[in-house]
């Protein structure tokens, strides 16, 4: 069976400090990968998606940036953290085909102080 | 650009009533409408999903509504519990290669109560 794992589940890092989220999924090759951010009141907000290995997709100019250097490991970054970048972010990985479903991870909060 | 509206933001039903949550979409070339369920401190799961081609799908107490013509669909919880008590996003999708992504809603706060 398919399972994904995302960590850390909580992180508090101050303002300019460096970011590295990390998702891996097992029991399934060449996923379409998601990273996405949840605020209050505005759903979840995609960030990047992946279709294969290096290939990026960013769906907003921010102040991440997101990497896949192995088929099922999605990496989320930031070089200089800020104070709106805290939230609840969610990797996710789809399948091929169509009207499947996307499996979510257990999330990371991430408070920048 | 919000191509998903979700409808209303926050929705209290007492044990044992229905719930309703509405979506609107603008893109016709969304062919697949998921609903997704989600716990504090969780990531969401698929409750349930529909395709344009039909009208309804029941699961249990969960249903969706689908109106084509409007670009409507909602979701319909019956005999609502406290245990169904949580966040729910709509969301939709072009499920075709080279477009892989999945466009949600806002979200819609449920609270069932005694």
């Amino acid at each position: 069976s398919q399972t994904i794992h995302q960590w850390p589940a909580t992180l508090v890092q101050p303002v300019g400090s460096p970011l590295s989220l990390e998702c891996t999924v097992e029991g399934t090759s060449n996923p379409n990968l998601y990273w996405y951010r949840q605020a209050a009141g505005r759903g979840l907000q995609l960030l990047f998606y992946s279709v294969g290995i290096g290939q990026i997709s960013s769906e907003v100019p921010q102040n991440l940036s997101a990497s896949r250097p192995q088929d099922r490991q999605f990496i989320l970054s930031s070089k200089k953290l800020l104070l709106s970048d805290s939230g609840f972010y969610l990797c996710a990985w789809r399948g091929d085909g169509q009207g499947t479903e996307a499996f979510f991870g257990q999330g990371t909060r991430l408070t920048v102080v | 650009q919000q191509q998903v509206k979700q409808s209303p933001q926050s929705l209290i039903v007492q044990k044992g009533g229905i719930s309703i949550i509405n979506c609107a979409y603008e893109n016709t070339a969304f062919d697949y409408f998921p609903w997704y369920q989600q716990f504090p401190g969780k990531g969401p799961a698929l409750l349930i999903a529909i395709r344009p081609d039909v009208s309804e799908k029941k699961e249990g107490r969960f249903t969706i509504s689908f109106n084509k013509s409007a670009k409507q669909f909602s979701l319909h919880i019956m005999d609502s519990q406290p245990g169904d008590s949580a966040t729910y996003f709509c969301a939709a999708a072009i499920s075709n290669f080279g477009n892989e992504k999945l466009t949600f809603g806002t979200g819609t706060r449920l609270t069932i109560i005694p």
